[in-house]
């Protein structure tokens, strides 16, 4: 089992769409987590932290479920410019990993 | 925030020829991270690069191919040593902002080995 899974995709949704990605982690031991948002041949830039009482900023909303050791981020109102590819992080021990990202594409 | 230099930004080398990566960081980080980011593929990390002590290789991953350095808290290089077509990829480097916080990223290597 990979410490870090997310479904591939892609997600292709309209514009104005709601659509919700989900990330399990293996290590039951990890304190923080992230969502990463990657654009094609670009580095990975932090899109936000997930905090246990959840984190909204914008049309973005993370949480984290501890007993079923899953995130989740949700996008409201889809923008052309949110097509891109999501990361989900998990710390380790020292170490960031990183899950296989889901591609999402906004469609006009 | 961490703003992190790498450079070179691509380049295409010859099998058999090694190429270094540096990485500049704004500011001191106790440790630094190598990953590989193959095409269509999510980030695989190399190695955890320490100030002052031998750098710790993920599985799969060993210091003959990808020799580190980490001379000071600001600086690292990765080496990709005796270059073969299986080692184009993106290579990128990592940096929390403090401990347990989000990781900053280079703007990573193209590296396309012919």
């Amino acid at each position: 089992r990979k410490e870090v899974e997310q479904d591939p995709g892609p997600f292709n949704v309209p514009e104005g769409a709601t659509v919700a990605f989900n990330c399990t982690y293996s290590n039951s031991a990890s304190q923080s987590f992230f969502w990463y948002r990657q654009d094609c041949r670009k580095e990975p830039k932090l899109l936000m932290s997930v905090y246990s009482s959840g984190n909204e900023d914008g049309r973005f909303t993370a949480q984290l479920n501890r007993a079923s050791q899953y995130i989740s981020l949700l996008i409201r109102d889809s923008k052309l410019s949110d097509s891109a590819t999501y990361l989900c992080v998990a710390e380790g021990t020292y170490k960031y990993i990183f899950g296989t990202g889901t591609r999402l594409k906004v469609l006009a | 925030s961490a703003v992190i230099s790498q450079k070179p930004s691509r380049d295409i080398c010859q099998r058999g020829t090694s190429l270094t990566i540096q990485c500049q960081v704004d500011s001191q980080v106790t440790m630094m991270f190598w990953y590989r980011q193959q095409p269509g593929q999510s980030l695989t990390l190399i190695a955890t690069a320490n100030q002052g002590s031998e750098a710790t290789y993920e599985s799969g991953f060993v210091i003959d191919k990808f020799p580190i350095s980490r001379p000071n808290l600001t600086f690292s290089t990765l080496t990709v040593s005796n270059m073969s077509p299986e080692d184009s990829s993106i290579y990128l480097c990592s940096a929390p902002g403090q401990v347990n916080t989000e990781a900053f990223f280079g703007q990573g290597t193209r590296l396309t080995v012919v």
